[in-house]
């Protein structure tokens, strides 16, 4: 595709609810990240793939999130039995994975809003 | 752990005007990048400029400039005849230079308000 997309775009959920929240990167891209933003924060790494390997999850708050790109291409964020303090903006980006600055191209984000 | 720092919760400037954003950040690495974003209500998150932290040579992009001191580890942002749609958050982030650790990490952000 184009860009970076995302969905859905705004999910809401009740408290120990299970959500998954989908990410297609940039065709062809190597690199994907994914980031959590609370409001009127800036963005916080979370995780990294490189193709389908997840070779940084230092970010992930909790065993409660998952991350997963099994063929490489999209990938889906996974929060079990989500808390209030979960909800946030989750984005996602890709890069080419080719050596030197490596620009990221975002997506929209998912808004995740947990009551 | 590298750290970014954004002292500017917001700033406003009136349209056509020249407007400065401060960043600062620590890290103990001499090699590595650093860039600006802009992000819009729509939330998607745009890079607006970048620079090599081995290039001593301040990036330019159109209207967009940086004034990078590596020695006092600043890095701000200078927007030159501001125009309406300038109007967003700016995060400014770094990023390690080896491959494999391509991580962003962000400031707070500062909301830009451009004034007609």
């Amino acid at each position: 595709g184009a860009g970076v997309s995302q969905s859905p775009r705004y999910k809401v959920a009740k408290r120990g609810q299970d959500v998954a929240l989908r990410c297609d990167p940039i065709s062809g891209h190597v690199s994907l990240f994914w980031y959590q933003q609370a409001l009127g924060q800036g963005p916080e790494f979370l995780t990294y793939f490189q193709n389908e390997a997840q070779l940084d999850k230092s970010g992930l708050p909790s065993d409660r999130f998952f991350a997963e790109r099994p063929e490489g291409s999209v990938s889906t964020l996974k929060i079990q039995r989500t808390q209030q303090e979960d909800s946030a903006v989750y984005l996602c980006a890709s890069s080419s994975g080719l050596a030197g600055v490596n620009e990221q191209f975002f997506g929209p984000g998912t808004r995740l809003t947990v009551l | 752990a590298q750290t970014v720092t954004q002292s500017q919760p917001e700033m406003s400037v009136q349209e056509a005007e020249t407007v400065t954003l401060s960043c600062t950040y620590d890290t103990s690495e001499s090699d590595y990048y650093l860039f600006w974003y802009k992000q819009p209500p729509s939330r998607q998150m745009i890079l607006v400029i970048r620079q090599e932290a081995y290039k001593q040579q301040n990036a330019t992009e159109n209207r967009f400039s940086v004034n990078f001191q590596k020695a006092a580890k600043s890095f701000s942002l200078k927007i030159s005849d501001s125009q309406l749609g300038d109007a967003a958050m700016y995060f400014c982030a770094y990023r390690h230079q080896g491959f494999g650790n391509e991580k962003l990490t962000f400031g707070t952000g500062t909301r830009l308000t451009i004034i007609p």
